[in-house]
């Protein structure tokens, strides 16, 4: 069985301030990881994919996260918060491709001016 | 590309009534569809898994009877709330994945439906 924590349901930062989301997975093999975001009343945009290539990836509008397999994390970043990336974040891991995605319980983060 | 469009964006019924939302692949073909449901301020749970041409994989605790899901064509899912309730009030999410993709295909979402259930 696989598993997905976040850490934090709701994350507050300042316009300029690094973004910290925390992600920790449980797999009984070497898993896919995806970050996803989602405004509100809308579907899912991938931000980023961990699927065992490079363990630090860059994803789109500036997030990149690093899988640490030792520690089993998957943590979003961004150095500089925007006000447009208030929005909720989703951790997924799989274990296959095409496979069904677990998600976390999901972060919302609130940018403040 | 890699499109997913979902119909309709929203829809209100009534107690007791039966409820279709399409998922399609607009520029890809899609042999696995899944199902989600999210409550207001709550993470994706998996309804279940649609594969074309096969019956659907529904996760524990969904009522294969109540969420009918069809696969037709490698292009389109449709899940039917049957005889809806109030307490099936909910944002239902489709996702489809890329069959051609050579890399790992990931999967592609719907923007949602929102049901309302009076």
């Amino acid at each position: 069985a696989q598993s997905v924590t976040q850490l934090g349901s709701h994350v507050s930062v300042s316009e300029g301030a690094l973004v910290l989301l925390r992600c920790n997975y449980s797999s009984s093999v070497p898993p896919y990881l995806f970050w996803y975001v989602q405004y509100p009343n809308q579907g899912l945009q991938l931000l980023l994919k961990y699927t065992s290539a490079a363990t630090l990836v860059k994803g789109i509008n500036g997030f990149e996260a690093e899988f640490k397999k030792s520690e089993t994390s998957f943590h979003l970043t961004k150095p500089s918060a925007h006000m447009s990336d208030a929005a909720e974040y989703f951790c997924a891991v799989t274990k296959a491709a095409g496979n069904k995605l677990t998600f976390g319980g999901g972060t919302r983060v609130l940018v403040k001016p | 590309g890699a499109v997913v469009s979902q119909h309709p964006s929203w829809v209100i019924c009534k107690s007791g009534t039966s409820v279709k939302i399409e998922c399609r692949s607009l520029d890809f073909q899609a042999t696995t569809m899944f199902w989600y449901r999210q409550f207001p301020k709550q993470s994706l749970m998996l309804m279940a898994t649609s594969n074309e041409g096969s019956k659907a994989t529904y996760e524990q605790g969904v009522e294969k009877d109540k969420f009918l899901i069809n696969h037709a064509s490698l292009t389109l899912s449709t899940l039917t709330v049957t005889s809806a309730h109030p307490e099936d009030s909910s944002f239902y999410i489709c996702s489809a994945h890329d069959l051609a993709a050579t890399s790992y295909n990931e999967q592609f979402f719907g923007p949602g439906t929102r049901l309302t259930v009076l």
